[in-house]
């Protein structure tokens, strides 16, 4: 079972930033969090990941809470085609090879 | 643009036959994963192999499915015999793995199979 918990749903209006929590408040100090999304009728795509650092690429930023208990994505200008289910899952990054475990995910629609 | 590939991208079949859906993993890959998703259980690992060689297949029924990797260009899902609650998309996903750690997984479009 997943161990992350995230809201069901979430709505951002265009051209604003969208902020995705997570909670992982079993996390261990070797689990990084990762973050995935899924449009519609697609593969899931890879976001972002970290471990204690916040992080940022061309996609998004990943800000982690000091006691690494919970984390946000950050989609800082949100399109029409970030409308997704965006996944945040707590790995082991050097065991399992990165066996991930989807939980249900936060689906975001960007609005008009 | 590399990607992983899959085909068939749809599969309508009977009941009781041999389902073979294949996957292309991004060139350099060492790598590859098999995620089955419903609506009703969400997104699944089913196996995954690293240089070819299966590293944990136990979310897979083992009576009926089976992967492989006859190369490191091809991995083969295969379900024989098929049964309608085999009905899902079928992801493959590949990444490089360093020091036993992998970070990026690259999804593939996904083949959708329907068993009637």
């Amino acid at each position: 079972d997943a161990k992350t918990t995230q809201p069901p749903s979430m709505d951002c209006a265009e051209g604003r930033a969208a902020n995705l929590p997570c909670n992982h408040s079993t996390i261990s100090g070797n689990e990084y969090v990762y973050w995935y999304r899924q449009i519609h009728s697609q593969g899931p795509q890879y976001i972002i990941h970290g471990l204690k650092n916040n992080e940022t690429n061309e996609m998004a930023s990943l800000i982690i809470t000091e006691d690494r208990k919970s984390s946000t994505l950050i989609l800082p200008h949100a399109t029409l085609r970030d409308t997704a289910v965006y996944y945040c899952i707590d790995i082991a990054g050097g065991t399992s090879y990165g066996k991930l475990t989807f939980g249900q995910g936060t689906i975001l629609t960007v609005h008009p | 643009d590399a990607r992983v590939t899959q085909t068939p991208r749809h599969k309508v079949t009977e009941m009781g036959q041999e389902v073979t859906m294949r996957c292309q993993p991004i060139l350099g890959h060492n790598t590859v994963f098999w995620y089955r998703q419903t609506m009703m259980q969400g997104l699944e690992l089913l196996a995954y192999f690293r240089n070819r060689a299966p590293l944990d297949d136990s979310g897979m029924p083992k009576d009926r499915f089976s992967a492989e990797m006859p190369d490191a260009t091809l991995a083969t899902l295969k379900i024989q015999p098929s049964e309608p609650r085999d009905s899902a998309v079928y992801f493959c996903a590949s990444g490089l793995a360093r020091d036993r750690k992998i970070y990026e997984q690259y999804f593939g479009p996904g083949t959708r199979l329907t068993v009637t």
